[in-house]
């Protein structure tokens, strides 16, 4: 158990629709990174959040958003789902900003129908 | 961005040690070499991360040239739950520079 949670632990649900994944840091974590994982793209870096702040961002699609709260915990919100998001949507946390150790949650996997 | 090259697959029998190799031939000065474990629909684990020499943990070891162009995560005596996709990653992450995963290689350990 890497302490970060992620929920829902699966979704499913129709082209064109809107959905929030969730995720919770480890416990004094700031940093949180949002990652795509697909049979053919592999593990794709979306976007980083550091104590609330966006701090670096990947191959994130302009229809995918996320923020991180006050609370240290983040979401990523997709719309306009296409059938190519479906996908595993990992969340990892770090203590700082500047980690290659990160720890990853248990994945949400989105089906989009 | 330094790129990696991993072999994309290895065999190998339980209690026999495994060495994967993976090269990083422009990696830059302030580059760490990390490798992850990933086991199937769960997150990437990190196992293990150096800069030059010899790191070892209680799960692997990494071996890693003067040159630094290449680098080799060592598993000794492995098992059936050894079996998992390996990442090698070279970077320091930055605000420009995320940890880019690759295909990795997937370990299969046989009985």
């Amino acid at each position: 158990d890497s302490g970060v949670t992620q929920t829902p632990k699966h979704l499913i649900t129709a082209t064109g629709q809107r959905v929030t994944l969730r995720c919770s840091p480890r416990s004094g974590d700031l940093s949180v990174y949002w990652y795509q994982q697909s049979l053919d793209q592999g593990l794709q870096f979306l976007i980083q959040y550091y104590n609330g702040e966006e701090r670096a961002k990947g191959n994130i699609l302009e229809r995918f958003s996320a923020q991180q709260f006050p609370d240290l915990h983040s979401e990523l919100n997709l719309s306009s789902l296409e059938l190519g998001d479906s996908a595993l949507y990992f969340c990892a946390s770090s203590r700082t900003t500047w980690d290659n150790e990160q720890f990853f949650g248990p994945g949400t996997r989105l089906t989009v129908l | 961005l330094a790129k990696t090259t991993q072999p994309i697959s290895m065999d190998s029998y339980e209690g026999q040690e495994v060495n994967i190799t993976c090269s990083h031939n422009n990696i830059a000065t302030n580059d760490y070499i990390t490798w992850y474990q990933q086991f199937p629909s769960q997150g990437p684990r990190f196992i293990i991360q150096g800069y030059k020499t010899k790191v070892t943990n209680e799960v692997a070891s990494l071996f890693i040239p003067a040159d630094r162009k290449s680098s080799t995560l060592s598993l000794p005596r492995v098992s059936l739950s050894d079996t998992a996709v390996y990442y090698c990653l070279v970077g320091a992450f930055s605000g420009n520079t995320p940890l880019v995963f690759g295909k990795g290689t997937r370990l299969s350990v046989i009985a």
